[in-house]
């Protein structure tokens, strides 16, 4: 299956500061990624998707001005969340579409914890 | 709107003893249902795609099978490595994911 790595997969930061989480598709080409985030012993909730060159799309509910997403490149997503605040530990997810049928690959994901 | 619901919530099995997790779903026009594995702290990892009703996929232990209303996995003989969260998704606009079953195989 296709290969998406995450950067970092861990991170732990102070309040009020901004963090970025990169998105890569190793051994293939992602024109749409998505962001999702996933609380403990939930599912996973889709934030937005990435298109590359364009703006993404944020689902409802997600402020676009604290999550900023920038899909520079056809293997490179990044997730800014900024000035973080406790409410925004959890784990976040970036996912590729990619296969024969488009099916969505994920990576490892990136655990975020503020203080 | 588009629903996706899966049973159990959680499953404690022997190693050895088969048995089957459900997903039932309704979307406007199927475009897809997919299984996940998710180990903790990991992200999912892809199993199955499945399009049309009859089909089936089949992977080691692990086989999944749909029909217009839901889909099945149905494991063989799980041993404790098939030990994971298993999550369903269904495409008609967007990826909608189930809240997974929790599956514990102990030896």
């Amino acid at each position: 299956g296709a290969v998406v790595s995450q950067h970092p997969s861990w991170v732990i930061c102070k309040s009020g500061t901004s963090v970025k989480i990169e998105c890569r598709s190793l051994d293939f080409q992602a024109t749409t990624m998505f962001w999702y985030r996933q609380f403990p012993k939930q599912s996973l909730m889709l934030m937005a998707t990435s298109n590359e060159g364009s703006k993404a799309t944020y689902e409802q509910g997600v402020e676009k001005d604290k999550f900023l997403i920038n899909h520079a490149s056809l293997t490179l997503s990044t997730l800014t969340v900024t000035s973080a605040h406790p409410e925004d530990s959890s784990f976040y997810i970036c996912s590729g579409g990619a296969g024969a049928y488009n099916e969505q690959f994920f990576g490892p994901g990136t655990r975020l914890t503020v203080l | 709107e588009d629903q996706v619901t899966q049973s159990p919530e959680a499953l404690r099995l022997q190693e050895g003893e088969s048995s089957s997790l459900n997903c039932s779903y309704t979307v406007s026009g199927l475009r897809g249902l997919f299984w996940y594995r998710q180990d903790p702290g990991k992200g999912p990892e892809f199993l199955f795609t499945l399009y049309s009703a009859g089909e089936e996929k089949e992977k080691e232990r692990l086989k999944a099978t749909l029909t217009k209303k839901e889909s099945f996995l149905h494991i063989t003989a799980p041993k404790p490595e098939d030990s994971a969260t298993y999550l369903c998704a269904v495409r008609g606009g967007k990826l909608i994911f189930g809240q997974g079953t929790e599956l514990s195989v102990k030896p």
